[in-house]
């Protein structure tokens, strides 16, 4: 049981490029979840989706766009990216918003130069 | 605002030394406070969720107690691979999402 997959593990990119993060998971859980974490910081929720076919801003939401391609994946996509968003990216998935233990992925470490 | 404060930041023990940690919230309207595990280079493992006040959970040498205020991360008798970032996470009523704290680090020396 692999649980929540993401690709890549690690990233560099340009100021300016654009990429898009895939996260999926295989528990059939209906909610899925974006986080950054940042030394020093907890985790801040980026966006996330309650169900299929639904996605809702978090608490950074700005520079990223997602998409719930079914209920399995759930992609992040930084379309200029910029160091600032330079952070360890994690993907999560819960049973429903309101079973919020979450299980997370291992993470993809980006890097903006 | 939710809110959420962890301590101490880092935490070195001797093998088999017990002690606690701390995590201190701020939440309107408890809906769940959650206790994950985090690995270096890892993403967060999930230990446990407390719901109201007075309840404990455990797990082998782990045990966490909730308050109105706080909850409490008790290690009894740690060995080396309890060695973790441990993260502390609210959710509140009507929230969307957990709100975490930034962990206390955990060092245990053999």
């Amino acid at each position: 049981n692999a649980g929540v997959t993401q690709t890549p593990k690690f990233q560099v990119l340009k100021t300016g490029q654009s990429m898009t993060l895939q996260c999926a998971q295989d528990m059939n859980h209906n909610s899925m979840y974006w986080y950054r974490q940042d030394p020093g910081m907890g985790l801040r929720l980026i966006y996330y989706s309650a169900s299929e076919g639904t996605t809702d801003k978090g608490e950074v939401p700005n520079g990223y766009n997602v998409s719930r391609l079914n209920k399995r994946e759930f992609s992040l996509r930084l379309e200029s990216a910029a160091p600032s968003q330079t952070s360890v990216y994690f993907c999560a998935s819960s049973v429903s918003m309101g079973h919020a233990e979450a299980f997370f992925g291992q993470g993809t470490r980006l890097t903006v130069v | 605002e939710d809110q959420v404060t962890q301590s101490p930041e880092a935490l070195r023990l001797q093998e088999g030394e017990s002690s606690s940690l701390n995590c201190s919230y701020t939440v309107s309207g408890l809906r769940g406070l959650f206790w994950y595990r985090q690995d270096p280079g890892k993403g967060p493992e999930f230990l446990f969720t407390l719901y109201s006040a007075g309840e404990e959970k455990e797990k082998e040498r782990l045990k966490a107690t909730l308050t109105k205020k706080e909850s409490f991360l008790h290690i009894t008798a740690p060995k080396p691979e309890d060695s973790a970032t441990y993260l502390c996470a609210v959710q509140g009523a009507g929230a969307n999402n957990l709100f975490f704290g930034t962990g206390t680090r955990l060092t245990v020396i053999p």
